[in-house]
């Protein structure tokens, strides 16, 4: 059973700021969240990770409330090469659980 | 390119059959992970290898069996297969043992196919 929750599915249009959220159902307290993201046919690859507030690499930042039952990517001015699969996880148990992913489709 | 190798690229085989899948980590990382994509599943984690232990068990079926030897590269076996085992799987490493921060570097997948 996935301990997150994210949206199926999500349209943009190239050049414009993607913001997917993810729930993080019982989170513990050592965990961190992890984004990753995967394109058709290979391994997911890293994107992103953090435990709270904000985190800012060169493709993404994550966003993470206090209470840390959430997180939000977001991917600032998507292109066509950005459609891909993008999971949430809590990193730091036994087995790691990727959920369904959200699919985000970037269209010209 | 990630550093993780996984050979071979594709596979075809009939029910009934065993096969061996193959997995070289990054160099350094210690971990070994597998895990099985299909369409209806999505991402299943299978088991992790720490150093040649075995270190978490997920949803890994007793026809399957999984190693990591002393250089660190690990197979993962799969046997008496059936139709519903066709499916990509991929092998992924990382530095430590599973830590909340150890990051998971993934190999471009072997693509069973069961006929």
């Amino acid at each position: 059973l996935a301990k997150t929750t994210q949206p199926i599915s999500m349209d943009s249009y190239e050049g414009q700021e993607v913001n997917i959220t993810c729930s993080h159902n019982n989170i513990a307290t050592n965990d961190y969240i992890t984004w990753y993201q995967q394109f058709p046919s290979q391994g997911p690859r890293f994107i992103i990770q953090g435990y709270k507030t904000k985190v800012t690499n060169e493709v993404a930042s994550l966003f993470i409330p206090a209470d840390r039952k959430s997180s939000t990517l977001s991917l600032p001015r998507v292109s066509l090469s950005d459609t891909a699969v993008y999971y949430c996880l809590n990193t730091g148990g036994f087995k790691t659980i990727f959920g369904a992913g959200t699919r985000l489709f970037v269209k010209a | 390119d990630s550093g993780v190798t996984q050979t071979p690229k594709h596979l075809i085989t009939a029910t009934g059959q065993r096969v061996t899948l193959r997995c070289s980590p990054r160099s350094g990382d210690l971990s070994v992970y597998w895990y099985q994509q299909s369409l209806d599943q999505g991402l299943q984690f299978l088991i992790q290898y720490y150093n040649g232990e075995e270190r978490a068990k997920g949803n890994i079926l007793e026809r399957f069996s999984a190693q990591q030897f002393p250089d660190l590269h690990s197979e993962l076996n799969l046997s008496s297969l059936e139709l519903g085992d066709s499916a990509l799987y991929f092998c992924a490493s990382s530095v430590g043992i599973g830590g909340p921060t150890d990051t998971q570097y993934f190999g471009p997948g072997t693509r069973l196919t069961v006929l």
